[in-house]
């Protein structure tokens, strides 16, 4: 079956402009994750979704950024006014549930460039 | 808070020789560990993953990795590495009763011919 994708693949954009990155997680995973990997450093959770409770948002490392998802379907992260320091590869995880740790699986990631 | 070490950023290897990655975790409550691993322009997928019961523990493409808890080591092996195990590998720890994962740095694995 179709695994995560994510969209667009590489992003460039001019400092202090808005983003929007989409994920699309596998059909029936309930749990969705959003991580931020930046170059050369392991992977910093921004994110977590499950069904229709209230996110989690305590990896999220400024205002400017912000996830929406409808209910067990398609999510979106914005970035506001973007910095350098924003530019990272954004991975979004989705996975069965929640409780136990079910396996994540991952989705290609978008390659962010602030210049 | 927890926190995951990978000590080595980066081990080469030779092609047919065996392979540690190092991976050492803190934590004040019960965990469960993983190692993921990120192909050359793919997406991370799940190596292997230490929930409960036998401490070691096998994943796929021959690797294993063994769970210590006196140590706080998960450490990932291979006894014979092929070119194709080229790759970034990262080990992540999962708190009981949480849902995040928390990463380590990663270890890029290179095989030499």
């Amino acid at each position: 079956g179709a695994g995560v994708s994510q969209s667009p693949s590489n992003k460039v954009t001019e400092k202090g402009k808005d983003v929007e990155l989409r994920c699309d997680p596998i059909s029936g995973h309930t749990a969705l994750y959003w991580y931020r990997q930046r170059l050369g450093q392991g992977l910093e959770f921004l994110i977590y979704f499950q069904g229709n409770s209230a996110p989690d948002k305590s990896g999220l490392p400024s205002d400017r950024f912000s996830a929406e998802r409808t209910g067990e379907s398609v999510s979106t992260l914005t970035i506001q006014r973007t910095q350098q320091e924003d530019s990272a590869v954004y991975l979004c995880a989705s996975s069965l549930g929640s409780g136990t740790p079910y396996e994540q699986y991952f989705g290609p990631g978008t390659r962010l460039t602030v210049t | 808070a927890q926190s995951v070490t990978q000590l080595d950023s980066q081990v080469p290897v030779f092609e047919e020789a065996p392979v540690e990655l190092r991976c050492n975790y803190s934590s004040s409550v019960s965990v469960y560990l993983f190692w993921y691993v990120q192909y050359p322009n793919q997406g991370l997928q799940l190596l292997l993953k230490y929930l409960s019961g036998s401490t070691l523990v096998k994943g796929i493409n021959g690797f294993e990795a063994e769970f210590n808890k006196s140590q706080t080591s998960f450490h990932l092996r291979k006894p014979s590495v092929h070119i194709s195990d080229t790759a970034e590998y990262f080990c992540a720890v999962h708190l009981v009763g949480n849902e995040k994962l928390t990463f380590g740095t990663g270890t890029r694995l290179t095989i030499i011919p």
